[in-house]
């Protein structure tokens, strides 16, 4: 089974920061890793896939970047809207989500 | 616009079996290149993928839960279901369902609102 290892489990920040969002994976897995936010209450909502494509409707202020087994998620300019968990996804061999970066409000 | 929305009984008691459904609206569930997913996410924790289906039945399971877990698929209803044996306390979840874009890099793009099932006599 590939592990997930997301950091750090939580984070805060202010509205304007910039948010980095890592995820390793304990083997290879090229660039089948996408990205998911999470607002309470809802169900998750796909921000990035195959590792740095960013989903139709989704702002330019979300970056992923990686492959192998280090990658990262970048908000670039945090909004109040963005306030939420985010979660990676692996879908290289069978699926695995890391445990989730809460992001609060400092 | 594709919706997914899931339906299922409610509380489920211990040993019993949990059997949701995902009804599938805005597109047929046989076009395009896609599969049905089911993922749970216990309270407060994170999200565990249970297992997918194709509209041709083949399957893939969670091998934590592969002896328990059951998914079939219902074309002429648009809808596709997850069976899971047995349940326990360690069963209570929200459960979504989703749908699989079969891409290089699979991803899920559409997902239901969740239900909560939870266990207990």
């Amino acid at each position: 089974d590939i592990q997930m290892t997301q950091s750090p489990s939580s984070l805060s920040a202010s509205v304007g920061d910039r948010v980095t969002i890592t995820c390793r994976t304990s083997q290879t897995i090229s660039r089948y890793l996408n990205w998911y936010q999470q607002i309470p209450g809802k169900a998750p909502k796909l921000l990035i896939y195959g590792a740095s494509s960013l989903q139709s409707g989704v702002p330019s202020r979300f970056i992923g970047t990686g492959s192998g087994t280090d990658f990262t998620l970048t908000i670039r300019s945090l909004q109040p809207e963005d306030f939420a968990t985010y979660y990676c996804q692996q879908t290289y061999s069978s699926v695995t989500f890391g445990g989730g970066t809460k992001v609060e409000i400092k | 616009q594709v919706q997914l929305q899931e339906s299922g009984p409610g509380v489920v008691k211990p040993s019993q079996t949990l059997s949701l459904i995902c009804t599938v609206s805005g597109g047929s569930i046989s076009s395009g290149s896609y599969y049905w997913n089911w993922i749970r996410q216990p309270a407060g924790k994170g999200l565990e993928w249970i297992g997918h289906i194709y509209t041709s039945g083949r399957t893939s399971y969670n091998p934590s839960l592969k002896s328990r877990v059951t998914m079939s698929v219902d074309t002429s209803k648009n809808q596709f279901s997850l069976k899971l044996s047995s349940v326990t306390a360690a069963d209570t979840a929200v459960y979504y369902c989703a749908r699989g874009v079969d891409f290089w890099s699979a991803y899920y793009d559409y997902w239901g609102q969740g239900t909560l099932v939870p266990v207990s006599a």
